[in-house]
């Protein structure tokens, strides 16, 4: 099915390791992005890009880097995990101008112990 | 002061009734996005609006860019329409970022 693929969906990790949280989409759309969702606040903007090897920084980029080798693809990496980001984490897409809108992955939920 | 504030917070209803959330913005933007988060995390496009009005099924959200104010009705509200329900804007032109309100809860009653 078309659409935004996320994995993992749930992922506890240990302050201080690494790990890279997927996303792919298949509707060729230009514009992806991640973002973070904390209660008590609206989603935030960790990282975009606006085609394949081109990305920019957000709201909160501080911790997360992220790369866009392919038009397909754009991995959220953590290089060294801390409590500050446990959160659940969404991937979205977009055609160029977001006429059509966004497209969401499912999230996952990251604990970080 | 959050650029996107959304009222209420929390909103309760009986099955059947008319609902209404608002959205206020203080920035310029391009576009404007409403969105469904259901309890299980997903969260869907329900609309994206530059201007006036736009219907689908039981659900209309209108914008007033002059008042920088966005609306979401439902009619005939149902039990499924419980979710939390998520305001955005596209600020400026030629940007992917959004900005989000923090969302209202709606849960509908039998």
């Amino acid at each position: 099915n078309a659409g935004v693929t996320q994995t993992p969906k749930f992922q506890v990790l240990k302050t201080g390791q690494s790990m890279t949280l997927q996303c792919a989409q298949d509707m060729n759309h230009e514009y992806m992005s991640w973002y973070r969702q904390d209660p008590g606040m609206g989603l935030r903007l960790i990282h975009y890009s606006v085609g394949a090897g081109i990305t920019d920084q957000g709201e909160v980029p501080n911790g997360y880097n992220v790369s866009r080798s392919t038009t397909e693809d754009f991995p959220l990496r953590l290089l060294s995990a801390a409590p500050s980001q446990t959160s659940v984490y969404f991937c979205a897409s977009s055609y160029k101008g977001d006429f059509y809108g966004y497209t969401f992955g499912s999230g996952t939920r990251l604990t970080v112990v | 002061k959050n650029e996107v504030e959304q009222s209420p917070q929390n909103l309760t209803a009986q099955e059947g009734e008319f609902i209404t959330i608002n959205c206020s913005y203080s920035v310029g933007i391009s576009a404007l996005h409403w969105l469904q988060q259901h309890p299980g995390g997903g969260i869907v496009s329900l609309f994206m609006l530059s201007s006036g009005k736009k219907k689908h099924g039981r659900l209309i959200a209108t914008i007033n860019i002059q008042e920088k104010h966005s609306s979401l009705h439902i009619t005939a509200s149902h039990p499924r329409d419980s979710a939390v329900y998520i305001c955005a804007v596209t600020p400026g032109h030629n940007t992917d970022k959004l900005i989000f309100g923090t969302g209202t809860r709606l849960q509908v009653f039998p």
